[in-house]
Order: C-alpha cells, then sequence, then structure tokens
C-alpha cells in the first residue's frame, strides 16, 4: 500500500532563517505530487506541484521554492522565512498521469510551522 | 486565475438536521469536483466526488450536485451527526494530472 510521510512535524523558526521541508511517498511510482499552505482557518492554497522529477509549476509567488530531485521526494525550501510563512504545510501525491484522469488527493501528515 | 468560492464559511445544525454547503467555480474547464473532510488537527480526506458527466451522485447520507452551465456545485449532508463535525473543502480540477483548486472550506458543528 502506498504511504506518504512529512517532516519535520513542527518547527519553530526565527525570521530570516532558512527552511528545508520534506515529503516522500512510498509504494507507487511516478506519482504527481504537491505542497499547499493552510493558514490558521483558512483553506487550502496551492504553492506548488510536479507531474515528474525536476518538473515544477509555481502557484504563487513568494520566497518559497521547491524541487523534486527524486521520483517520490518533493521538497520545499526557503532561503530567509517571513512572519508569513507561518502555517500548516501539506504535501500531497495523486497516481501517475494518465493513469486515471480524475483522481483522489492523499494528504501527508503535514507540518506545522511557526515562524517567530 | 482559477478561483472556487464556498459558502457558508461557518455552518451550526442540529443533530439530525441537513447541511448544505455551496461552491462555485470560474474555470469552465473543470471537469471533477471532489470534496475533503479536515478533523480537527488532522489531513484532509475525500469524502465523495463528481465528474461534469454526472449531475448527482449520493453515497449513503451525502450527496454532491453539480451545475455545470451555471458552474456551482454543492454538498448535502442529510441526518448529520457530531461526527460530521468537520471542516469541509470542495475543490475543481481539470484532470488529476492538472492543480486542483480548494475552496476555502466551510466550518460545520453539529449539536447535539
Amino acid at each position: 500500500s502506498q504511504t506518504i510521510h512529512q517532516w519535520p512535524a513542527t518547527l519553530v523558526q526565527p525570521v530570516g532563517s532558512p527552511l528545508s521541508l520534506e515529503c516522500t511517498v512510498e509504494g507507487t511510482s511516478n506519482p504527481n505530487l504537491y505542497w499547499y499552505r493552510q493558514a490558521a482557518g483558512r483553506g487550502l492554497q496551492l504553492l506548488f506541484y510536479s507531474v515528474g522529477i525536476g518538473q515544477i509549476s509555481s502557484e504563487v509567488p513568494q520566497n518559497l521554492s521547491a524541487s523534486r530531485p527524486q521520483d517520490r521526494q518533493f521538497i520545499l525550501s526557503s532561503k530567509k522565512l517571513l512572519l508569513s510563512d507561518s502555517g500548516f504545510y501539506l504535501c500531497a501525491w495523486t497516481r501517475p498521469s494518465g493513469r486515471e484522469f480524475y483522481d483522489e488527493q492523499f494528504f501527508g501528515p503535514g507540518t506545522r510551522l511557526t515562524v517567530l | 486565475g482559477e478561483n472556487v468560492e464556498q459558502h457558508p464559511s461557518t455552518l451550526s445544525v442540529q443533530e439530525g438536521d441537513s447541511a448544505v454547503i455551496k461552491c462555485t467555480y470560474s474555470d469552465s474547464a473543470s471537469n471533477y469536483f471532489p470534496w475533503y473532510k479536515q478533523e480537527l488537527g488532522k489531513r484532509p480526506q475525500l469524502i465523495i466526488d463528481i465528474r461534469s458527466n454526472v449531475g448527482e451522485k449520493k453515497d449513503q447520507r451525502i450527496a454532491v450536485t453539480l451545475n455545470k452551465t451555471a458552474k456551482h456545485f454543492s454538498l448535502h449532508i442529510t441526518e448529520t451527526q457530531p461526527e460530521d463535525s468537520a471542516v469541509y473543502f470542495c475543490a475543481a480540477s481539470r484532470a488529476s494530472y492538472d492543480k486542483v483548486i480548494f475552496g476555502p472550506g466551510t466550518s460545520l458543528s453539529v449539536i447535539p
């Protein structure tokens, strides 16, 4: 069966510090991968999505970046965190393109980031 | 850009009553409309979805309706129970390999 992992689970960082959040998927190949941010009491904001290694689509211009160095690994990064970067970061995956035209998104457990 | 609106933002109902959440979308090419439920402190999970070639879909106490002409879709929960209390998100997508745009969410409280 497929599983999705995210770490760390919680993180407290000072303003201006770098960030690296990692997401990995097991049990599938060539998944579509997504990063979302959920601010307190708010909805799910799509940040990045990837349909393959090295292929990243950015939805929101900001100080965050994403990379996909391996098929089942998705990394969210920042060189300098802002207070507004605080939130709940969720990674999600869907089955590979072409196998199912419409498919469920499976979410990871999330990382709660607090920027002070 | 693409946008999904959702109403109401909060909803409180008595146990046993029905709850209705409504969404509208802007991208006329959207073909897939999932609904996710997020319980407090947990990850969102799919509860039901509908595709553009279907006007209505039902799964036990949950039903979704879609009006592609008007670009709106709704979630109906009948005979609500306390465990239905959660945040519900609607979403729209052209396809699973395309980006999924979520609505801002509806916080549903079912009062025993």
